[in-house]
């Protein structure tokens, strides 16, 4: 079971909004920063976001993240076919002195 | 351009010691604030952080994993090795290596391409 909890999956219409959670506690999400990361079928993890809401170059405009207390959200407007993945969150716990992550969200378009 | 890569067995018996090797370019881990974290993820399962060593030699361990993990350097080589024993069909995982710049955080960034090692009892 993963230290961090996401909603296992999210479906929206193309050109549409999602939004992804992400729940941890204050040794991590709480007191560290968040990262978020698109997987495509069958390649590595890719970091969309990081330091909570700053996104790497080359990332599109329509995905971001915030944070507010223990909990982090990954948005992604403009929904494209290309978006389907599962996405996770990630983060250093201090408690566990290693980093960890979310369970994964599947990310439908429909 | 910053590259990694994992290599080593793709099979292992349980009980074995399996011992993997990240190649990296584009980066030195003499760095100030640079890391390389190891990461695994078994089919259709989600990622989990093993471990993580830093530019001055300083590493963190998962927990559950750390009286078995050993991660090394060998800065001449560019090469990060882990070491896992006690190798359990459980274990069976994609293994990822991947860069994390200075700062703080799991911001990986870029990860290798990962390398599939199955456990057979």
């Amino acid at each position: 079971q993963s230290v961090l909890t996401q909603p296992p999956s999210v479906s929206a219409a193309p050109g549409q909004k999602v939004t992804i959670s992400c729940s941890g506690s204050s040794s991590n999400i709480g007191n560290n920063y968040v990262a978020w990361y698109q997987q495509l079928p069958g390649t590595a993890p890719q970091l969309l976001i990081h330091d909570n809401n700053k996104r790497p170059s080359g990332i599109p405009d329509r995905f971001s993240g915030s944070k507010s207390g223990t909990s982090a959200t990954l948005a992604i407007t403009g929904l494209q076919t290309g978006d389907e993945a599962d996405y996770y969150c990630g983060s250093w716990d201090s408690g566990l002195s290693v980093g960890v992550f979310g369970g994964g969200t599947k990310l439908t378009v429909l | 351009q910053i590259t990694l890569k994992e290599s080593g067995p793709t099979l292992v018996k349980s009980t074995q010691t399996l011992t993997l090797t990240c190649t990296f370019s584009g980066f030195s881990l003499s760095t100030t604030g640079v890391a390389v974290g190891w990461i695994r993820q078994p089919p259709g399962k989600a990622l989990e952080c093993l471990g993580i060593i830093y530019w001055d030699d300083d590493k963190r361990y998962s927990p559950s994993l750390k009286n078995r993990l050993t991660i090394t350097t060998d800065t001449s080589k560019n090469q990060v090795v882990l070491t896992m024993t006690n190798m359990d069909p459980v274990d069976t995982a994609t293994y990822y290596c991947a860069h994390r710049p200075p700062g703080q955080g799991v911001k990986f960034d870029p990860w290798g391409q990962g390398t599939l090692v199955t456990v057979s009892s």
